[in-house]
């Protein structure tokens, strides 16, 4: 079965530095991975994808991820933090199963970025 | 702009009061879900329409129920909503030619019960 562990419930940063956010996966088969970002009270966008092509993905807002099979993670990173980051961020496996795929959710990481 | 919209943004019902939640886009996807998201959790899906094929997981409440009269449209609609159904609540869609499975969500519904 598909599944992902996000290493962190909470990250804190200031502005203008680095950010990192974990998250490992499992999978029984080659994975699509992917990234989401939830501010308050808004829905999920997405950030990025891996889908197998390009080891080291680049996303929206200055983000990226890099696949690492050997270590069976997909962390997020970004160069320097802006305050609009402060939101919520979901790691993604698909799961194909039950002749449908679907979205398997890890709990997620609350980003804060303080002045 | 293609997009998923939701309405309305903000859901106040009564205990036991019926209520619907609506959603449409402007995508052409014939996949679409609905998901349940309490505070400070991930989203949990409630079930799923491939094109007019209805898809619900085994552990969605008999209290939840959803109708898709066409492409454009997904309603949920809440029997009789008890307290713990207060959530956020999202939908999302798929075109069946995405090879890549992502999926592209609504800005969401925040229901409250009182």
């Amino acid at each position: 079965a598909q599944s992902v562990t996000q290493l962190d419930s909470h990250v804190s940063v200031s502005e203008g530095t680095p950010v990192l956010l974990r998250c490992n996966y499992s999978s029984s088969y080659s994975p699509s991975l992917f990234w989401y970002v939830q501010h308050p009270n808004k829905g999920l966008q997405l950030l990025l994808k891996y889908t197998s092509a390009a080891t080291l993905v680049k996303g929206i807002n200055g983000f990226e991820a890099e696949f690492k099979k050997s270590e069976t993670s997909f962390h997020l990173t970004k160069p320097s933090a802006h305050m609009s980051d402060a939101a919520e961020y979901f790691c993604v496996v698909i799961s194909l199963s039950g002749g449908y795929n679907k979205l398997i959710f890890g709990a997620g990481t609350r980003l804060a970025v303080h002045p | 702009d293609a997009m998923v919209i939701q309405n309305p943004r903000y859901q106040v019902t009564q205990f036991g009061k019926p209520v619907t939640l609506s959603c449409s886009q402007t995508l052409n996807h014939n996949v679409m879900y609905w998901y349940q998201q309490k505070s400070s959790q991930a989203p949990k899906l409630l079930f799923h329409y491939y094109d007019k094929d209805f898809n619900n997981e085994a552990d969605t409440p008999d209290n939840f129920q959803s109708r898709r009269p066409n492409t454009s449209f997904c309603f949920l609609d809440i029997r009789s909503p008890g307290l713990g159904d207060a959530a956020m609540y999202l939908c999302a869609t798929r075109g069946q030619g995405t090879p890549t499975y992502e999926q592209y969500f609504g800005p969401g519904t925040r229901l409250t019960v009182t």
